[in-house]
């Protein structure tokens, strides 16, 4: 069985200061771990993936991630946070029947 | 750049009425699913599909769910006779395809939801 544990459900930064969303996973094997957004009303996007060829991962808009297996992480950081930053964000770990399981989802709020 | 639709973006119904949730995956996809998110609870898997037939499902997806490939377009999630714990966000997602070998996982799109509300 996997599981994902987001541990902070809300997140406030000020705008151009950096971002931190934490995620810990539970896999019983090498696992495929994503980073999605949610903004109001909008579909799930992808921000980006891990499959194992890299451990950090660079996505969109400036987010990346590393995956750290010794700690069993995969936070997900950006240097400088815009306004349009604010959303729900999501940590999920993929198994190989393409079932995915979720976190509860981080609320990044983003302060002028 | 394509995306995934979902129609209609909010449902009302009564209980014990049935409901159908259609989703357009992006169009070279071959893998499709469906997942819902209650209210204030984490997002859940429902159920895969391909080659027209359930790949994998959850226990949330018991007789009261269907999924349908009616034509080349379009997924369905039916819900034959709804409770009011079915209401929920609905999403649509899919996928190109498996992977031929390994563990991992291949990318899903999602739609931006159908807002489901039992009375």
């Amino acid at each position: 069985a996997q599981s994902v544990t987001q541990l902070d459900s809300h997140v406030s930064v000020s705008e151009g200061t950096p971002v931190l969303l934490r995620c810990n996973y539970s896999s019983s094997y090498s696992p495929s771990l994503f980073w999605y957004v949610q903004h109001p009303n909008k579909g799930l996007q992808l921000l980006l993936k891990y499959t194992s060829a890299a451990t950090l991962v660079k996505g969109i808009n400036g987010f990346e991630a590393e995956f750290k297996k010794s700690e069993t992480s995969f936070h997900l950081t950006k240097p400088s946070a815009h306004m349009s930053d604010a959303a729900e964000y999501f940590c999920v770990v993929g198994s190989a029947g393409n079932m995915l399981t979720f976190g509860g989802g981080t609320r990044l709020m983003v302060k002028p | 750049e394509p995306e995934v639709t979902q129609t209609p973006s909010h449902q009302v119904t009564q209980m014990g009425q049935e409901v159908i949730l259609r989703c357009v995956p992006i169009s070279n996809h071959l893998y499709f699913y469906w997942y819902r998110q209650i209210l204030g609870q984490k997002v859940e898997f429902l159920v895969s599909f391909y080659n027209n037939e359930i790949s994998e499902k959850s226990e949330i997806f018991d007789d009261q769910f269907s999924v349908e490939r009616p034509d080349g377009s379009n997924f369905t999630l039916k819900i034959r006779s709804t409770k009011l714990e079915d209401s929920a966000m609905y999403f649509c997602a899919s996928s190109e395809a498996r992977p031929t070998g390994g563990s991992s996982t291949d990318t899903q799109y999602f739609g931006p939801g159908t807002r489901l509300t039992v009375l």
